[in-house]
């Protein structure tokens, strides 16, 4: 069985601060990493993917995979409210199966 | 281009009754998948279509609930009768589809109660 992990939190960081968002998976052969920010009532939105080692920036978003370790975070820089939600970290294989984490909820106080 | 289309959004049944959900992928996405979201869960896959095969529905509680893709396109899953414990949010994705790396795009997805 392939497993991601994320600690469900909830991860409260004031406003303004780095919020960092971990996750590990169990199967060496993934291939490819998301990150998907989902409000409460609301479906998943993606907001990162990442395919290679290394970090890879959007604006305030960073995601950092290191696949010798089996892990994948996102850091959010200068934490908004409006960053308050649960966010879901997925793998994928290469047969376009993905593999969720049960989601780390973030509080991101004012 | 437009996203993943889904209906109805909300839906109240009680158990034993039946319910019908509708999704219509991103065009030309070939890969479409329903997932099953539990209040404080993460999706849960039910059913992987790749065009109008079912790739997956090891987790598709098959005496109760069906689900089809007949042209390749849009899909249906159906409970019949339903459960209490069916009460969730039933979420469509659809993603390209073929080898290599792919993402994968959410619909607003449907909210069932079974009271």
């Amino acid at each position: 069985q392939k497993e991601v992990e994320q600690n469900s939190g909830p991860l409260s960081v004031p406003e303004g601060a780095i919020a960092s968002l971990n996750c590990t998976y169990s199967d060496r052969g993934s291939q490819s990493f998301f990150w998907y920010r989902q409000y409460s009532g609301k479906s998943p939105e993606l907001i990162m993917f990442i395919y290679s080692n290394g970090d890879k920036e959007d604006g305030r978003f960073t995601a950092q995979l290191n696949k010798a370790s089996q892990y994948v975070s996102l850091l959010i820089r200068d934490s908004q409210p409006s960053d308050s939600a649960t966010y879901l970290c997925v793998v994928g294989d290469n047969f376009n199966k993905f593999y969720f984490g049960s989601g780390t909820k973030l509080n991101v106080k004012p | 281009e437009a996203g993943v289309a889904q209906s109805p959004r909300y839906k109240i049944i009680e158990k034993r009754q039946s319910v019908a959900f509708w999704c219509n992928p991103i065009s030309g996405h070939a890969t479409l998948y329903w997932y099953q979201q539990i209040l404080g869960q993460g999706p849960k896959l039910l059913i992987q279509f790749q065009n109008n095969g079912v790739v997956d529905d090891s987790q598709l509680p098959k005496d109760r609930f069906s689900a089809e893709r007949l042209k390749g396109v849009d899909s249906t899953l159906k409970i019949q009768p339903a459960k209490l414990e069916d009460s969730a949010v039933y979420l469509c994705a659809s993603s390209r589809g073929g080898e290599g790396s792919n993402i994968q795009y959410f619909g607003a997805g449907t909210r069932l109660s079974v009271l």
